[in-house]
């Protein structure tokens, strides 16, 4: 069973930032936070991951609680091709199972 | 220049037959994996290999055999095809690394799919 709890669906307008949130509340201290999202049935794609401190690259944000109980993908200027499945995934380090979840279904609107 | 490529995109074939996907990855990396997306769109993982050896066996009916010839190729093998075998099925790859001396499995990158339909 996926170990995170997302909102189904979230919409955000073209241009601004989407946030989406995940709780993680029984996460452990080896296991670590990754994001992928899904366009229309294409292969997931990887976006981020992180274990405790805040993560950036260049398609998105990772922001971890300190507690470590949630975290927030923040998408700084959504576009439309940003319409997806965002699926948060918490994975041991030493395993490589991944369990997805049923992810939020991202709506980008012009 | 693509990553992981799976053939073929889409295979269409009558209950009872046997059927093969082909996956292959040009990223050097040592782990590849099978998952299953179901009409639900639940995706679950079917197998994983580690330098062509068994690493994760799901809860998969013995009908599906992967064969991982190679340490860039993970083809999955189905015979007596069911109505229930129709899914959309992605190939992924990794690479294991070794932190402190514990194994240690990275980012996993998917292929584009195979969407099977059994008549």
């Amino acid at each position: 069973d996926a170990k995170t709890t997302q909102p189904p669906s979230m919409d955000c307008a073209e241009g601004r930032a989407a946030n989406l949130p995940c709780n993680h509340s029984t996460i452990s201290g080896n296991e670590y936070v990754y994001w992928y999202r899904q366009i229309h049935s294409q292969g997931p794609q990887y976006i981020i991951h992180g274990l405790k401190n805040n993560e950036t690259n260049e398609m998105a944000s990772l922001i971890i609680t300190e507690d470590r109980k949630s975290s927030t993908l923040i998408l700084p200027h959504a576009t439309l091709r940003d319409t997806a499945v965002y699926y948060c995934i918490v994975r041991p380090y030493n395993t490589d199972k991944l369990i997805f979840g049923t992810g939020t279904r991202l709506q980008v609107f012009p | 220049d693509t990553a992981v490529s799976q053939t073929p995109k889409y295979l269409v074939t009558q209950m009872g037959n046997d059927k093969s996907i082909k996956c292959e990855q040009n990223l050097g990396h040592d782990t590849m994996y099978w998952y299953k997306q179901d009409s639900k769109k639940f995706l679950k993982i079917m197998f994983s290999y580690n330098n062509k050896e068994l690493i994760i066996n799901e809860t998969v009916p013995n009908r599906f055999s992967p064969k991982s010839p190679d340490k860039a190729h993970l083809n999955l093998h189905i015979n007596s095809l069911e109505l229930g075998d129709s899914a959309v099925y992605f190939c992924a790859s990794s690479s294991r690394t070794t932190s402190g001396g514990a194994p240690r499995a990275d980012t996993q990158y998917f292929g584009p799919g195979t969407r099977l339909t059994v008549l």
